[in-house]
């Protein structure tokens, strides 16, 4: 099993660009979550899935969305990038609300300038 | 809405000293994680408490849960260097799925 993974390991944007954040998981794990980390600080959920075709938003959701078409994959989409964006991204999974551990990607390096 | 406060924020200890950090919830939890986060490294789970007044030992580290299940601790005995890192604890509702993050304790140990 490769785990969690996520492509880009670091990206840097302009201000206005786009962009996908990927996340795939291998373990068959139906909850999917992006939190994003900025520096000295702790993790906030930006969204989460319980399953294919269900998201939901969490604390810091704007300006970000997500889509959950297949169990394995859950991209986060920036659409215009903003400064207040820059932050290293983390997407985990868990197998369900029983087996909550949550597994995490290497994590994606964004700065927006 | 929900918080999780954590403290201390940084922490430097010479190795073989003891090392604590707190976790308080603004609500009653339905469960509290543990985290270790190497530097420039991700989150990794270490411990899930549930119940009440839960305490769970993993070797050098213990994790209790509070009664009313709203603070925890994570307590490391005699440090190693092998223990430095971010630890966080996340608490998560009853009835939600997802959790919220405390903004961690940076430990630093000194050999």
């Amino acid at each position: 099993n490769a785990g969690v993974t996520q492509t880009p390991k670091f990206r840097i944007l302009k201000i206005g660009q786009s962009m996908t954040l990927q996340c795939t998981q291998d373990m068959n794990h139906n909850y999917m979550y992006w939190y994003r980390q900025d520096p000295g600080m702790g993790l906030k959920l930006i969204y989460y899935s319980v399953g294919a075709g269900i998201t939901d938003k969490g604390e810091v959701p704007n300006g970000y969305n997500v889509s959950r078409s297949t169990t394995e994959d859950f991209p986060l989409r920036l659409e215009l990038a903003a400064p207040s964006q820059t932050s290293v991204y983390f997407c985990a999974s868990s197998y369900s609300d029983r087996q909550e551990t949550q597994y995490f990607g290497p994590g994606t390096r964004l700065l927006v300038l | 809405g929900q918080q999780v406060m954590q403290i201390p924020q940084y922490q430097h200890v010479q190795e073989g000293e003891d090392f604590t950090t707190y976790c308080n919830s603004s609500t009653t939890l339905s469960n509290i994680q543990w985290y270790k986060q190497r530097p420039g490294g991700h989150p990794v789970f270490l411990i899930q408490l549930v119940k009440s007044g839960e305490v769970k030992k993993q070797k050098r580290l213990t994790f209790q849960f509070g009664e009313a299940k709203k603070n925890s601790s994570l307590h490391i005995t005699a440090t190693q260097t092998t223990d430095v890192g971010t630890y966080f604890c996340a608490g998560r509702e009853y009835n939600f799925n997802k959790f919220y993050f405390g903004s961690g304790t940076k430990l630093n140990v000194k050999p």
